[in-house]
């Protein structure tokens, strides 16, 4: 059963602490992408990567970092340095291909404590 | 300005209504147009992906451009209760340095009531 798997689906941060988001993908795609949704904001870029130990920063990078370390697994750090990292993750991956369009996992939903 | 506008409504309609949803961009370079529908606490999901000017049918969805106006559109025709969803359009150019970026409207909150 092919698709992009999230986990966990809420994950609660104390203040101070690092905390990773997890996504996977059985799809054979080679991009890979994270974006944070707020309410009334759409979907913000956070990083994306187009191939395994490459990966560039989207439009909100600061306070977060990612690696790609294999093909299926493009995990994010959400640091302390994020101050307001209350927000919807949703990753997503598409072939390597521009014309390629983006399909999204389940999303992780993080909350502060 | 944001580079892709959309009214986030919300928007309710009557059963069997037709609904048009729709944004408008600012960046001429964008090529390439997707519809996504997301359901409450759920991942979006692709719905329509159209190149350039034109429209695309798909069952009782329509999707148009317009690049003159720099205006896309989503129609839905006879639409279902389980039509409720946030819908986002979304817009990227032709490759180079806007490979793979997505940029994103805001999301229309839909809901069609029996």
């Amino acid at each position: 059963d092919g698709g992009i798997t999230q986990s966990p689906k809420y994950l609660f941060r104390k203040e101070g602490q690092n905390v990773t988001l997890s996504c996977e993908q059985n799809l054979n795609h080679d991009a890979m992408y994270w974006y944070r949704q707020d309410p009334g904001q759409g979907l913000r870029l956070i990083y994306y990567s187009q191939i395994v130990n490459d990966f560039q920063k989207g439009d909100i990078a600061e306070g977060y970092s990612v690696s790609r370390e294999k093909k299926e697994s493009f995990p994010l750090t959400v640091t302390s340095a994020q101050k307001n990292p209350t927000a919807f993750y949703l990753c997503a991956s598409s072939r390597s291909n521009s014309q390629e369009t983006q399909y999204f996992g389940p999303g992780t939903r993080l909350l502060v404590l | 300005q944001k580079e892709v506008e959309q009214d986030p409504g919300p928007l309710s309609v009557p059963e069997g209504a037709i609904v048009s949803l729709n944004c408008t961009y600012s960046n001429s370079a964008f090529q390439y147009f997707m519809w996504y529908r997301q359901y409450s606490r759920k991942g979006p999901e692709l719905l329509m992906y159209t190149y350039s000017s034109g429209n695309k049918e798909d069952g009782r969805f329509t999707a148009q451009v317009d690049k003159s106006s720099k205006y896309i559109s989503l129609f839905i025709r006879d639409s279902q209760p389980s039509d409720s969803a946030t819908y986002l359009c979304a817009m990227r150019g032709a490759g180079g340095t806007s490979y793979g970026k997505l940029t994103f409207g805001q999301g229309t909150i839909l809901t069609v009531h029996p």
